[in-house]
């Protein structure tokens, strides 16, 4: 069963620091790694999507990378800023006929301005 | 692209009711998935529908249960609702065909149960 770990569970950063946030899985059989950011009870927006032959992606500040034989993610955010706050959400999906998304529990950052 | 919209956006239901919630799907996109996302926690994986039936399905009872209707639009029915039921119900269009790859949510219904 695939298991996915984030860690830490609640960072907190003055404004302008470099920060990373860690994602772990247990099956390294995996098609795609997603991260998500969502805001306080609202729905998921995807950030970057690494496909499985992929070692990073980047889009503007944020650079994710993939590290699929330890089963290992992480998401480095440039330059922080007090609208980064959010909970940040790493998702595996396994393809082979199923859509299931495997999620963690989220970082929730906090960006002191 | 349309997008995924839910409906409602919030309600709230008492215990041993019934409640059905609406899930509109993006165009191009023939599977639908719904996920329960408790407070503080992941959304965990309730079940995918396909060409109008379910082919996977995670570790929720049968009350829960739902409908993918011919223009991928869905439903998603909760019967007996128990006071855990209270969490945030995420939506996500879906197609994978090992060229392309689209995964969209919507903005989710929060369902209170009291």
């Amino acid at each position: 069963k695939q298991e996915v770990t984030q860690i830490p569970a609640a960072l907190s950063v003055p404004e302008g620091e470099n920060l990373v946030l860690n994602c772990s899985f247990t099956d390294s059989a995996i098609y795609n790694l997603q991260w998500f950011r969502q805001d306080p009870g609202k729905g998921l927006t995807s950030l970057l999507l690494i496909q499985s032959s992929q070692r990073e992606q980047t889009s503007g500040r944020l650079n994710a990378s993939l590290d699929k034989s330890s089963g290992r993610s992480t998401l480095y955010i440039a330059a922080s800023q007090p609208g980064d706050s959010a909970t940040y959400l790493c998702a595996v999906f396994l393809g082979a006929g199923s859509y299931q998304l495997t999620f963690g529990k989220g970082t929730k950052l906090s960006v002191i301005p | 692209e349309t997008g995924v919209t839910q409906s409602p956006t919030h309600l709230i239901k008492t215990r041993g009711q019934q409640v059905t919630l609406r899930c509109s799907s993006q165009s191009g996109h023939n599977t639908v998935s719904w996920y329960q996302q408790a407070l503080g926690q992941g959304p965990q994986f309730i079940f995918q529908y396909y060409r109008e039936e379910e082919n996977g399905r995670g570790n929720f009872p049968p009350r829960f249960s739902g409908l993918q209707f011919p223009n991928y639009s869905s439903e998603l029915n909760v019967n007996a609702l128990e006071l855990d039921d209270s969490a945030l119900y995420l939506c996500a269009s879906c197609f994978w065909n090992r060229v392309n790859y689209g995964y969209t949510f919507g903005s989710g219904t929060r369902l209170t149960v009291v």
